[in-house]
């Protein structure tokens, strides 16, 4: 695809379920970066992918959070045991990885409400 | 520690003037510094980049900004502001080295007609 895919784009879950999101990157990207962004507040970076590096993983606010990205390309963010402070906007985005100043292209979101 | 601050939670503009958005950072290398926009109902848009060089840079839609390492800030400014630009503004910080890039609490700019 032409940009970078999310999904699902809204997602209602249980408090005490296990979710799982999807981020699809732009083909040829190696970096690939995940934020939450909660109502009224700004981006909260949670972790970054870049190449075959060991992914920075120190925005994760709980061990309730993982992520993975497989072949280096398809990302899942996985949050187990939802609660509901975890509702908000998932975004992914992804850049070219090269120099480090590329800009990030980013997703529409996920939407995750915790009821 | 790294941090991106953007002190103004809104900004109200009215169309035809200047406007200026804040951002300052803190950081103990160089940084490499963003701007990004995100409209109603949109995704988030790159707006420009300082990277080296010439402290006041272009980018899309008019806008442009000015980076003061004195000061550590890099305010987004745009001559004529547009009803149009009514948007959420965030400030982003990248530091050489590294890939980790983050944002500050973003700005609403509203401008009126």
């Amino acid at each position: 695809g032409a940009g970078v895919s999310q999904s699902p784009s809204n997602k209602v879950t249980e408090k005490g379920k296990d979710v799982e999101l999807r981020c699809d990157p732009i083909s040829g990207h190696t970096a690939l970066y995940w934020y939450r962004q909660s109502l009224g507040q700004g981006l909260e970076f949670l972790i970054y992918f870049q190449g075959n590096s060991a992914p920075d993983k120190s925005g994760l606010p709980s061990d309730r959070f993982s992520a993975e990205r497989t072949g280096g390309s398809v990302s899942t963010l996985t949050i187990q045991r939802t609660q509901q402070e975890d509702s908000a906007v998932y975004l992914c985005a992804s850049s070219q990885g090269g120099q480090g100043n590329e800009k990030l292209f980013f997703g529409s979101g996920t939407q995750l409400s915790v009821l | 520690a790294q941090s991106v601050a953007q002190p103004e939670d809104q900004v109200n503009v009215a169309e035809g003037n200047p406007l200026t958005v804040k951002c300052t950072y803190s950081v103990s290398g160089n940084p490499y510094l963003f701007w990004y926009v995100q409209y109603p109902n949109r995704g988030l848009q790159f707006l420009l980049k300082y990277i080296t060089g010439d402290n006041l840079v272009k980018g899309s839609y008019g806008f442009e900004a000015e980076f003061n390492k004195s000061q550590t800030s890099f305010h987004l400014k745009k001559p004529s502001a547009l009803v149009s630009d009514s948007a959420l503004y965030f400030c982003a910080v990248r530091f050489t080295g590294g890939f980790k890039t983050i944002f500050g609490a973003g700005t609403r700019l509203f401008v009126k007609a």
